[in-house]
């Protein structure tokens, strides 16, 4: 079993929806909770990120993390059709050198 | 500029042959990462270099090597290459806190091997 388990989708959604992305994971030590964003043909770029249990909010943006639950999420509002791209959760914890990353959920807003 | 620049962005070989990716960023950083990424198995790490010294295998390290000729630059080679290592390769960087606040990556080399 791996360590981050992610819904690879793909998902597709109506412009102006709300958008769920989730991953879980196994490791209680993880701390440290990211989102990344890669569109086609690009690198991913750091979109959000959280440290321990609760809510961060940036704009549209809001990540939630369950640690009880070993629960992670990514809300989407009003979403356009310029976040379509494949998010990917990543995590560490204290003592890790290294992230884990979640295989990344492929994203399509229609218009 | 880009902080974190890869070349090629694309590049096609032939079996057998060998193939050097190169990274080079302006970020400062010590710490340098490759990973591959292949649809359905998200970004898996190849090896990892926390300052010059320093080189370490990541997961799937069989079939690839690196040089870290400085802060700032870290080639991945291909000495063989197979088909099965068509794939895209990112260059990543961190600080010291990398693994808590996040990588930065550059844009990626897509690589075909025929």
């Amino acid at each position: 079993q791996k360590e981050v388990e992610q819904d690879p989708g793909p998902l597709s959604v109506p412009e102006g929806a709300i958008v769920s992305l989730n991953c879980t994971y196994s490791n209680s030590a993880f701390q440290y909770f990211m989102w990344y964003r890669q569109y086609s043909r690009k690198g991913p770029e750091l979109l959000m990120y959280t440290y321990s249990s609760g809510n961060k909010e940036d704009g549209r943006f809001t990540a939630q993390v369950d640690k009880s639950s070993k629960y992670i999420s990514l809300f989407i509002r009003d979403s356009q059709p310029s976040d379509s791209a494949t998010y990917l959760c990543a995590m560490s914890g204290f003592g890790n050198e290294k992230l884990t990353f979640g295989t990344g959920t492929r994203l399509t807003i229609i218009p | 500029d880009a902080d974190v620049t890869q070349t090629p962005r694309n590049r096609i070989t032939k079996t057998g042959k060998r193939i050097m990716l190169e990274c080079s960023q302006t970020k400062g950083h010590d710490r340098m990462y490759w990973y591959r990424q292949d649809p359905g198995l998200g970004l898996r790490l190849i090896y990892y270099s926390f300052d010059v010294k320093d080189i370490n295998k990541g997961e799937i390290s069989d079939g690839y090597s690196v040089s870290r000729q400085a802060q700032a630059k870290f080639s991945l080679s291909l000495e063989s290459a197979i088909p099965n290592q068509t794939a895209l390769y990112f260059c990543a960087t961190s600080d010291l806190d990398g693994a808590n606040y996040g990588y930065t990556f550059g844009s990626g080399t897509r690589l075909t091997v025929v």
